[in-house]
């Protein structure tokens, strides 16, 4: 089945520590994005990327840090330079055209970060 | 830019009567509305979407949503509730132009399904 998947589901990090959290997609989705949860903020947009070997900060992107080197993976580093770490981190990708309808976002199950 | 806002963040619903979920948007251009689902500690479910096409939208588990433009709201529906409805619900836009990829999400609604 395709979809996306992300790893680990539950993460504990001490402070000063780096963490990466996996996504992987075999949707052959072109835009991957990560997003963060947290209580009463809806969803904030950390960075997303187009195309391979490209990607954008969004609204949140201080301490973080992504790459993507294959299409299928989008990876995201939570830097110790990061102040407040604790969240859920929720990874989404989408085909991107510009075209109608076809554009709508896809959803991991989540990855729960805990810094102690 | 575009921008949604939902009006409840806490909705409190008996089993069997009408759920509505209340979304304002904000928007340059015609928007892509979306509904999704969250159930706990789970990634988001999408429900249905507006591309401007038909004004009323019908989406799964019987939830549907209508675009009302002189109004710039994308409320959400259900005639009656079921306590697997007990989720958290967002309203999404979808980015135009020179942000066509970005997508921004409303604050949510908590609904609550007592029996």
């Amino acid at each position: 089945d395709g979809g996306i998947t992300q790893s680990p589901k539950y993460l504990f990090r001490k402070e000063g520590q780096n963490v990466t959290l996996s996504c992987e997609q075999n949707l052959n989705h072109d835009a991957m994005y990560w997003y963060r949860q947290d209580p009463g903020q809806g969803l904030r947009l950390i960075y997303y990327s187009q195309i391979v070997n490209d990607f954008q900060k969004g609204d949140i992107a201080e301490g973080y840090s992504v790459s993507r080197e294959k299409k299928e993976s989008f990876p995201l580093t939570v830097t110790s330079a990061q102040k407040n770490p604790t969240a859920f981190y929720l990874c989404a990708s989408s085909i991107w055209t510009g075209g109608d309808g076809a554009n709508v976002l896809t959803f991991g199950a989540g990855s729960r970060l805990t810094v102690l | 830019a575009q921008s949604v806002t939902q009006l409840d963040s806490h909705v409190s619903v008996s089993e069997g009567t009408p759920v509505l979920l209340r979304c304002n948007y904000s928007s340059s251009y015609s928007p892509s509305l979306f509904w999704y689902v969250q159930h706990p500690n789970k990634g988001l479910q999408l429900l249905l979407k507006y591309t401007s096409a038909a004004t009323l939208v019908k989406g799964i588990n019987g939830f549907e949503a209508e675009f009302k433009k002189s109004e710039t709201s994308f409320h959400l529906t259900k005639p009656s509730a079921h306590m697997s409805d007990a989720a958290e619900y967002f309203c999404v836009v979808r980015g135009t132009t020179d942000s066509w990829g970005k997508f921004q999400f409303g604050a949510g609604t908590q609904v609550v399904v007592t029996p």
